[in-house]
């Protein structure tokens, strides 16, 4: 069964950092791609990042580019979110998805919340 | 940024009933388009991909098509458990964008 379980979120003051992890199981993590989507509360679905199985490519969207480093470590079956220069636009439940294209499996989500 | 409009915002009905959910691209995406319910308080679970290809796992009273710009997820005698939030979401080109979505409710 695949499973996802993102953490590190929490509440943090404008212009902070936080790194989230989501670990993965269930499946080889190393041949997939892995993407990060928010949600900003009671509002729609926002991709952010993906990675490309061996880390060979990353993209990310416009409003975090240059502020979110998206990274893995296969060894450790593990994702990475690095958010740096946090902005209150940033409060939101990031999750972390499998697959390239189309993200077929989610996990349940972690919330952030930036507020001073 | 490929631009996706979904229709309507909300939907009424009854249980039983049968439903059209509207999807438009700003521009041509193939069928590089997929479907994914939300309901409250939970993640989005993939429903259906590239525009008409089912999901293990998930009930065949849904279904998709469309090519091109204009894309369509039914569902057939919806059940209590269908009414949530439903997201569009194409793979056509990066940035990967999402529809904002159509909230099912009961009348």
């Amino acid at each position: 069964e695949v499973q996802l379980v993102e953490s590190g979120g929490g509440l943090v003051k404008p212009g902070s950092s936080l790194k989230l992890s989501c670990v993965a199981s269930g499946f080889t993590f190393s041949s997939y791609g892995m993407h990060w989507i928010r949600q900003a509360p009671k509002k729609g679905l926002e991709w952010i990042a993906l990675i490309y199985y061996d880390s060979s490519n990353k993209y990310y969207a416009d409003s975090v580019k240059g502020r979110f480093t998206i990274s893995r470590d296969n060894s450790k079956n593990t994702l990475y979110l690095e958010m740096n220069s946090l902005r209150s636009e940033d409060t939101a439940m990031y999750y972390c998805a499998k697959g390239e294209g189309y993200p077929r499996y989610w996990g349940q989500g972690v919330m952030v919340t930036v507020s001073s | 940024d490929i631009v996706l409009t979904q229709s309507p915002a909300t939907l009424s009905v009854t249980p039983g009933e049968s439903v059209s959910l509207s999807c438009r691209a700003s521009q041509g995406i193939s069928t590089s388009i997929h479907w994914y319910q939300q309901k409250s308080n939970e993640s989005p679970r993939l429903l259906i991909k590239y525009a008409s290809q089912s999901i293990s796992g998930i009930p065949s009273r849904f279904s998709g098509s469309g090519s091109g710009t204009d894309f369509t997820l039914s569902i057939n005698r919806v059940e209590s458990e269908d009414f949530s939030v439903y997201y569009c979401q194409q793979s056509y080109s990066l940035p990967l964008t999402f529809g904002s979505g159509t909230k099912l409710e009961i009348k």
